[in-house]
């Protein structure tokens, strides 16, 4: 089993709004990652946690806030974004080897 | 982190061998050749990874030279549904830094 379950799949939201995005994976990965993805450019590392802790935050501005509340769960918490922030974000997994497991990721829409 | 240099772009045609190489002059001796698949709307999803030599699984191979300064992905007797972008990527065993490079937009024709 190589799954990682994203929810929600398409988010609207406005300025004000603050929501939250979820990933959740069953696979038993150290390490969590989350990625920004615009229209046909590559996906932009976010963030990564190892053994549920950030290791990595690529400057991401603070309106992002990444949680992992246990090591199956990853959740991306947003407030006041812009709608510059529209895209796809995806979550990933991957234990030692660095092969990594991608969700089918969260449609995100700023309006 | 090595960079690597893949062609922007490829057409080939339905029950060709497509190969795509990538450059990546400044790999290191811990660095590993990772290669995905991204359909649109879709997360990418893994292919194939290696070392030297060759690697070869039920969906492709990656050949790589004894100076491992380049690798070449082989998709053989590709059809319509090969059609994505395919990613090289060189990431150290232990390091979680997993950055993805402009890719390869593959379409296979009729």
């Amino acid at each position: 089993d190589t799954e990682v379950t994203q929810t929600p799949k398409h988010l609207v939201m406005g300025m004000t709004n603050k929501k939250s995005l979820k990933c959740e994976q069953h696979m038993g990965h150290r390490a969590m990652y989350w990625y920004k993805q615009k229209a046909k450019k590559p996906p932009e590392l976010m963030f990564v946690y190892s053994y549920e802790k950030l290791s990595i935050n690529e400057s991401v501005p603070s309106r992002f806030s990444p949680e992992c509340p246990n090591s199956s769960l990853l959740n991306l918490h947003l407030h006041a974004l812009q709608p510059e922030d529209s895209a796809l974000y995806l979550c990933a997994s991957s234990q030692e080897l660095n092969t990594i497991y991608f969700g089918e990721g969260s449609w995100l829409t700023v309006v | 982190l090595a960079k690597t240099t893949q062609p922007i772009s490829m057409d080939s045609y339905e029950g060709q061998e497509v190969n795509i190489t990538c450059s990546h002059n400044n790999i290191a001796t811990n660095d590993y050749i990772t290669w995905y698949q991204q359909f649109p709307s879709q997360g990418p999803r893994f292919i194939i990874q290696g070392y030297k030599t060759k690697v070869t699984n039920e969906v492709a191979s990656l050949f790589i030279p004894a100076d491992r300064k380049s690798s070449t992905l082989s998709l053989p007797r590709v059809s319509l549904s090969d059609t994505a972008v395919y990613y090289c990527l060189v990431v150290q065993r232990r390091d979680d830094k997993i950055i993805f490079g402009k890719g390869t937009r593959l379409h296979i024709l009729p």
